[in-house]
């Protein structure tokens, strides 16, 4: 069965460095997203991605983020300069779009622990 | 923000019985409705999902509710098995884009 995988699974970094966070989405897949679960939180969306160009962002993407798909199977987000406050679980989604509206599900990976020092 | 609620931050049931895990919304432009599973580090399983056009769906010993009036969907789930114990999520986006909003969501713990 196809899945949306994540790396790495944990990703330790100093403050104010950047990190690039990758995910490989379901093949056939047309929508990607990026979700952020702090310790004790829900879990927040952050972006939604779709004909190489962000559909939708959250509050929290802010100028820090940024998304890119950088060839036909990877899909990144990358936060410029780390803050305490982005230690989190980053979970990648994908879903088909194959009705053309909101309705097709999201399907998440397995997430990377990022762990801001 | 708390437009997806779900009230209960744990339930604890015996294995072969009934699981009934509850949300609730706010927001009623929320238009597609799915229900989450989760296991210690690991991303959200799709489990079922629901749209606003019905108030049941049904998929082997899973079925969702929803009562629009209400502003309020459940899940069932018959018979209940050990495997099942993990984290459950409720989430829930509108039509008019793919943002989900999810629940805090509920510990089940099913006893042998």
């Amino acid at each position: 069965e196809p899945e949306v995988t994540q790396t790495p699974s944990h990703q330790v970094t100093q403050m104010g460095q950047e990190v690039i966070l990758r995910c490989v989405p379901i093949s056939n897949h047309l929508y990607f997203y990026w979700y952020r679960q702090i310790l004790g939180q829900k879990v927040e969306f952050l972006v939604s991605f779709y004909n190489n160009e962000i559909s939708e962002k959250s509050e929290i993407f802010d100028d820090q983020f940024s998304v890119e798909r950088p060839d036909g199977s990877n899909f990144t987000l990358k936060i410029r300069s780390t803050k305490l406050e982005d230690s989190a679980m980053y979970f990648c989604a994908s879903s088909a779009d194959t009705s053309g509206r909101s309705t097709d599900t999201q399907y998440f990976g397995p997430g990377t622990r990022l762990t801001v020092l | 923000d708390q437009q997806v609620k779900q009230n209960s931050p744990s339930l604890s049931v015996q294995e072969g019985r009934i699981s009934i895990l509850n949300c609730d919304y706010t927001n009623s432009m929320f238009d597609y409705f799915l229900w989450y599973k989760k296991y210690p580090a690991e991303g959200p399983t799709f489990l079922i999902s629901i749209s606003s056009i019905k108030d049941k769906n049904e998929d082997g010993r899973f079925t969702v509710f929803l009562n629009k009036s209400a502003k309020h969907l459940s899940l069932h789930i018959v018979p209940s098995q050990p495997g099942d114990s993990a984290v459950y999520f409720c989430a829930a986006n509108p039509s008019s884009n793919h943002k989900l909003t999810f629940g805090k969501g509920t510990l089940l713990t099913v006893n042998p």
